[in-house]
């Protein structure tokens, strides 16, 4: 079984700040990683997401993440925070099942706060 | 395209009542998901349809059924609601062909509200 956690429900960073989201995962295989924002009163849209190749993977708006094995990471960076990034943001894993479908395992999630 | 859309948009139920939910994708997707949002519990998995003519159960299905009608549409339906309903519900669908880019995409989310 599969299973996604995120350090801090909360986060807050000032206006042009590093944004530092973290994701840790657990899966007995090599997992498939993906990053979703959702603004207030949407649905989830993708930032990123790590399948195989470059383990540094870049996204919309600035964000990249950063698959590491040995640390079962992929947390979520921004160098320079916007006010336009206050949003929640769910880290998920996926094991690839052509069976069932690429059924994902969602994290809590993480609501960043950006102050100006 | 509309990508994935869904319907209603926001419900109040009263307890033991029934409804669907509806949700239809324009991407030609095999797969289709429900999922139930609550807070710091991130989305759950309440059923899934890996490909037309299939469902099964997701993370959390008591209290629920769905129905694959086509490759485009897969409902919800609650035969009888509870407050412990009370959520966020999303639609999602994929495809596992083509360039395989294994992203979920999802619809607007519906409120519901079981009084």
């Amino acid at each position: 079984a599969q299973s996604v956690t995120q350090l801090g429900s909360h986060v807050s960073v000032s206006e042009g700040a590093l944004v530092l989201l973290r994701c840790n995962y657990s899966s007995s295989v090599p997992p498939y990683l993906f990053w979703y924002v959702q603004y207030p009163n949407q649905g989830l849209q993708l930032l990123l997401k790590y399948t195989t190749g470059a383990t540094l993977v870049k996204g919309i708006n600035g964000f990249e993440a950063e698959f590491k094995k040995s640390e079962t990471s992929f947390h979520l960076t921004k160098p320079s925070a916007h006010m336009s990034d206050a949003a929640e943001y769910f880290c998920a894993v996926t094991l690839l099942n052509n069976n069932a479908g690429n059924m994902l395992t969602f994290g809590g999630g993480t609501r960043l706060m950006v102050k100006p | 395209n509309a990508g994935v859309t869904q319907t209603p948009k926001f419900q109040v139920l009263k307890t033991g009542q029934s409804m669907t939910l509806q949700c239809a994708q324009d991407m030609n997707h095999n797969s289709m998901y429900w999922y139930r949002q609550d807070p710091g519990m991130g989305l759950r998995l309440i059923y899934y349809s890996a490909s037309e003519g299939t469902t099964d159960k997701g993370e959390v299905p008591n209290g629920y059924n769905v129905s694959r009608l086509n490759k485009r549409e897969f409902s919800l339906r609650l035969e009888s609601a509870a407050p412990s309903q009370t959520s966020v519900y999303f639609c999602a669908s994929s495809d596992l062909l083509g360039i395989h880019t294994y992203e979920q995409y999802f619809g607007p989310g519906t409120r519901l509200t079981v009084t």
